[in-house]
């Protein structure tokens, strides 16, 4: 039962350009959601997060918006770099729960 | 501060062997869980433990799988009497203390490969 969902395996951008990675989540009483990002043969790196009780978190190049009536989060990233190339996890969290419910990824390729 | 540590990262195993695999949470850290990534999925949940406590262990196989987090020392993974599908990244996170279970650290991973 996969509870969030990255349907994109892959992304493509141009460096400079937007990268916008989607994830979309079944489960409503999921109220804390993060974004990590994983190089090859490395684990997971905490990216970025938001509580449900907020619909958008910035932090640099990295904004996080949250759609909860549509289930729906998404990372941007502005402008796009080399170095961002790498497979985007999102991740939910329920308060009482304790684990977090990742998605399948998402792998970003910024084009030089 | 030293991140979370995972030992060894590689690990090759024959069927029938053991594995074993050491995690040493972020320092202040008393929360560790272990995740497994089989081949192009996402990383599931295993188990949860505190010191000296399984707090969750609703992700774990029922048979052969089992995990520890003693008073002093790592936080060890076994696998008894492994199978090939076992072959897997197996990532420990850490978190601080209660309260703060949504942010967990992870360590480099332990990737596991059975012959």
């Amino acid at each position: 039962d996969q509870q969030v969902k990255q349907n994109s395996p892959s992304l493509s951008v141009q460096e400079g350009r937007i990268s916008i990675l989607n994830c979309d989540y079944t489960n409503s009483m999921f109220d804390y959601f993060l974004w990590y990002k994983k190089y090859p043969a490395e684990g997971p790196t905490f990216l970025i997060s938001i509580s449900s009780i907020k619909d958008k978190n910035e932090d640099g190049r990295f904004t996080v918006f949250l759609n909860k009536s549509a289930k729906h989060l998404s990372l941007h990233i502005v402008p796009s770099q080399p170095g961002d190339s790498a497979v985007y996890f999102c991740a939910a969290f329920r308060t009482g729960a304790n684990n977090l419910f990742f998605g399948t990824g998402t792998r970003l390729t910024v084009i030089p | 501060n030293a991140g979370v540590m995972q030992n060894p990262r590689h690990l090759v195993r024959r069927r029938g062997q053991e594995a074993r695999l050491r995690c040493s949470p972020m320092k202040g850290h008393s929360h560790v869980y272990w995740y497994r990534q089989l081949p192009e999925e996402g990383l599931k949940f295993m188990v949860y433990l505190q010191k000296e406590n399984i707090i969750d262990e609703s992700g774990m196989p029922k048979e052969r799988f089992s995990a520890e987090f003693p008073k002093e020392g790592p936080s060890i993974l076994r696998i008894q009497q492994v199978v090939r599908g076992d072959s897997a990244a197996y990532f420990c996170a850490s978190s601080p203390g209660s309260g703060r279970l949504e942010t967990q650290y992870f360590g480099p991973g332990t990737r596991l490969l059975v012959l």
